[in-house]
Formats: structure tokens, C-alpha cells, sequence
């Protein structure tokens, strides 16, 4: 069974300032997706960023960027720029591909990211 | 386009009554999640359906939850008898199953069992 691992329970950053979330995972499949979502204290699980394993390139949206080390097993999640409305919890998540038809996702713990103005 | 729909969005009740959550998923979607958020077990799948079909339901806790689909635009989580430890907020998700696979979630309902 795939698992995702986020060690920082809770992090903080200056406005405009950049911060890394950590995700490592675990898996003994060769293609999978992985996805970083956002949720704010409205509660709503908004779609932040993915990456197809199989594509080197790190994935990018905007001020949001991620580092895919696929060696590693690792998935950072990078924010430029920071703005108060980042604020929120931030999960990792694993989705495989290999397993036709099953589109579970696996979350991480969680990283509660503060922004200080 | 309207999001994921759910309701309610708040549910109070008392151990051992009935409790019945909706979902409606984005038109054309054809997958539908439903997962539980607890403090203590984070965000967990509970079951989900590809086109109406039930295809994975190894995290509904025990025989007092159940689920269905009876159509592409319909779910509900029914729980009978509930009980304090149910309380937590269940979300429900849907997706397109195209090459994308993302999920899209509704704003979840948070239940407490008193």
C-alpha cells in the first residue's frame, strides 16, 4: 500500500517571502500521479498543482512550483511570493495509475501554513 | 458550472438516530468519492463509484455505513445507527476518469453525533 508522509505539521512565512512544504512518499509503482491541495479555513479542498511521474519536468502554476524527485520519493511544493490568502492547510496526495479503474487518492497529514503580514 | 453539491452542510444529531448525506457531482463527471476528515485519521476514503458502480469500498468502517449511486447525478452516505466516533466531515469528490484524474470536491458537510 502506498503511503505519503508530510513532516511538517505546521509552518510559517513572512509575506512575499517563498516557502517549501515537504512530501515524500512510498510506492512500488513506476507511474502515478501526485497532487497538492489546499484547504483554507472555509474548508474547501481546492486543487493547488499535479505532476504525472512520469514527466521529469516539475510541474508549475503560477506562483506555485513543485520539486519531483522521483529517485527520492520526494515532492516539495514551492510558494513565491507568499500572500495571505495561501494560508491554509496544504495536503499532499498519491493517486496510481497502474491499477485500472482505481482512482484513490492517498493524503498525507497536512501541513498548516501560516502567512505573517 | 455549479462545483460539487452537498447537504447538508451541517448535521447535528443524537447517538443512534439516522443520518443521511447528499451529493450531487459535476454533470458528466463519472466518478464520485466519499471521504471522511477527522483530526485523528486525517482524509480518508471511504468509497467511491465509477459510473454508478460501487468499484472500491475497503474504507467504510463498518456494516452501520452504507452508500449508494442510483444515478449519474445522485449519491448519498447513509449512516444507521450513528455514533459519537462518526463525528467528523465527510467531503464527496468527483472527477471526469479522463487522462487528467483530478478531483474536484464539494465544500463537505460537518457532522457531529451528540
Amino acid at each position: 500500500a502506498q503511503t505519503v508522509t508530510q513532516s511538517q505539521p505546521e509552518m510559517s512565512v513572512q509575506e512575499a517571502e517563498t516557502v517549501t512544504l515537504s512530501c515524500t512518499y512510498d510506492t512500488s509503482e513506476s507511474d502515478y500521479y501526485l497532487f497538492w491541495y489546499k484547504q483554507p479555513p472555509s474548508r474547501q479542498m481546492i486543487l493547488v498543482i499535479r505532476q504525472e511521474a512520469y514527466k521529469q519536468q516539475n510541474a508549475t502554476e503560477n506562483r506555485f512550483s513543485v520539486n519531483f524527485q522521483k529517485a527520492a520519493k520526494s515532492f516539495s511544493l514551492k510558494i513565491s511570493d507568499s500572500q495571505l490568502g495561501d494560508a491554509a492547510m496544504y495536503f499532499c496526495a498519491y493517486r496510481s495509475i497502474s491499477n485500472f479503474g482505481n482512482e484513490k487518492l492517498t493524503f498525507g497529514t497536512g501541513t498548516r501554513l501560516t502567512i505573517i503580514p | 458550472d455549479a462545483g460539487v453539491i452537498q447537504s447538508p452542510r451541517h448535521e447535528v444529531t443524537e447517538m443512534g438516530q439516522e443520518v443521511t448525506l447528499r451529493c450531487k457531482p459535476i454533470s458528466g463527471h463519472n466518478s464520485l468519492f466519499w471521504y471522511r476528515q477527522t483530526m485523528m485519521r486525517g482524509l480518508e476514503l471511504l468509497i467511491y463509484f465509477n459510473n454508478n458502480v460501487p468499484i472500491d469500498d475497503s474504507g467504510m468502517p463498518e456494516d452501520r455505513f452504507s452508500a449508494k449511486m442510483p444515478n449519474a447525478s445522485f449519491s448519498t452516505l447513509k449512516i444507521q445507527p450513528s455514533e459519537p466516533r462518526d463525528s467528523a466531515v465527510y467531503f464527496c469528490a468527483s472527477s471526469t476518469g479522463t487522462t487528467r484524474r483530478e478531483q474536484f470536491f464539494g465544500p463537505g458537510t460537518r457532522l457531529t453525533v451528540l
